[in-house]
């Protein structure tokens, strides 16, 4: 299986300020034939069920503000917020699409400071 | 606009089996452009994926689960369904279903949207 591991599990950022999230894949999610990295994005507010935010690593699903940026290639990831917003405050999980079994990471909190 | 919809029985005794339907609405569940699947979250912890299904019948599941998982798909209903046997307090959790984007042509897999709203299932004597 390919592990995916988010850091940090939590943390915390003022309103108006920068998150930045990491996911790392055990193996890279890069394929080859198409440049495509196989990574999708959510995020879940509590008591509803999680919403794409991104996919192909840095494609933003339609209607999601642009203050949501992805990144990354391979085996490294990021998910940057700018300028969080009260609405934001959710958890967030990444989650690999290149090989069976399909498996998110652990999640990671973004509160408010 | 698609909509997903979980339902089934909220409380299941150990060593029984679960059995969950999720009813499409606002689009076909025979698009060759999906899998439909199964995802579920543990109280308080994070998203385990448990199998999808296309209309056609190909069906993936995850190892971990595969002895106890069926997933079977009524197109006439426009739904598929979840069973898995033998429950234990460790398949106490939120039960999603969701739509898994598909490439036809390349075969390429894809990510999980929509969601559905989830259904809680509690397994206890």
């Amino acid at each position: 299986d390919i592990v995916m591991t988010q850091s940090p599990d939590s943390l915390a950022v003022s309103l108006g300020e920068r998150a930045t999230i990491s996911c790392k894949s055990s193996q890279s999610i890069l394929f080859s034939s198409d440049n495509n990295n196989y990574l999708a994005w959510y995020q879940q507010k509590p008591g509803q069920p999680p919403k794409l935010l991104i996919y192909w690593a840095s494609t933003r699903e339609s209607g999601v503000p642009d203050r949501f940026t992805g990144g990354g290639s391979g085996t490294d990831f990021t998910l940057t917020i700018n300028s969080l917003q009260t609405e934001d405050v959710a958890v967030y999980y990444c989650q690999q699409y290149f090989y069976t079994p399909w498996t998110f990471g652990q999640g990671t909190r973004v509160e408010l400071k | 606009q698609l909509q997903l919809q979980e339902s089934g029985p909220g409380l299941v005794k150990p060593s029984q089996s679960l059995f969950l339907t999720c009813t499409v609405s606002g689009g076909s569940i025979s698009s060759s452009d999906y899998y439909w699947a199964w995802i579920r979250q543990p109280p308080g912890k994070g998203l385990e994926w448990i199998g999808d299904i296309h209309y056609s019948g190909s069906v993936y599941y995850n190892p971990s689960l595969k002895s106890r998982v069926t997933i079977f798909v009524d197109t006439s209903k426009n739904q598929f369904s979840l069973g898995l046997t033998f429950v234990t307090a460790a398949d106490t959790a939120v039960y999603y279903c969701a739509r898994r984007h598909h490439d036809i042509v390349t075969g390429s897999h894809k990510w999980f949207d929509p969601w559905g709203q989830g259904t809680l299932v509690t397994v206890s004597s």
